[in-house]
């Protein structure tokens, strides 16, 4: 079984949509996290769940909403987006061995 | 000002050869650790090499090997005889303040680099 996965690995929503992109990890580590990745631009980090608790919202507008219900499930609830939240979403576990994180293949998610 | 610096936007390498990927850093942690990751046309992130900013020698894991040049505060990763599977998108990232925090702190990425394997 691999170690991180996203469900789903595309979608596309109306900016008046909900919709949910779900993480899953099966390494057994403390932390998880979400990144996003827009073209040209470094990864940035969004959210840091460590034991289910955030500890670190890196300024993400409030129309994305995260909800980690246990350690090894975490959530990126979405609202009322706009076309420029169009991106690879990324969710990672951590720390391993040499403080690593290992990331899930992400959701590429298009607002029209 | 960016913390990680990747000036080469694209590389196109003949095969077999060895490669050399540059990243600069900056920060006054004295404390951090600097990584490399893979991102092929996939998507997913694969880790590949670490070093630490406490460790002696420099790093290596396989046919990748990072060089870890403290004072200039650089840490290139060189990858020797290169294969068609190399070509993706390569990302230096940094996390600080490894001594607190628990583990949780999230890293920072530079722009990645374009590495096209030829054969």
């Amino acid at each position: 079984e691999t170690g991180v996965t996203q469900t789903p690995r595309h979608l596309v929503m109306g900016m008046t949509n909900k919709k949910s992109l779900k993480c899953e990890q099966h390494l057994g580590h403390n932390a998880m996290y979400w990144y996003k990745q827009s073209a040209k631009k470094p990864l940035e980090l969004m959210f840091v769940y460590s034991l289910e608790e955030r500890v670190e919202n890196n300024s993400v507008p409030s129309r994305f909403s995260p909800e980690c219900p246990n350690s090894s499930h975490l959530f990126l609830h979405l609202h009322t987006l706009q076309p420029e939240d169009s991106a690879l979403y990324l969710c990672a576990c951590g720390p391993g061995k040499y403080n690593e994180q290992f990331f899930g293949p992400g959701t590429r998610l298009t607002v029209l | 000002a960016q913390k990680i610096t990747q000036t080469q936007p694209g590389m196109f390498v003949q095969e077999k050869e060895a490669v050399t990927l540059d990243c600069t850093y900056d920060t006054s942690d004295p404390s951090y650790g600097l990584f490399w990751y893979k991102q092929p046309s996939s998507g997913e992130m694969i880790f590949l090499i670490y070093q630490g900013s406490y460790d002696q020698q420099n790093a290596t894991e396989g046919r990748y090997s990072l060089n870890f040049q403290k004072a200039r505060k650089s840490a290139n990763l060189v990858i020797s005889a290169s294969q068609l599977g190399d070509s993706a998108m390569y990302f230096c990232a940094m996390r600080e303040g490894l001594g607190s925090g628990g583990g949780a702190d999230g890293l920072t990425f530079g722009k990645g680099t374009h590495l096209i394997i030829q054969p």
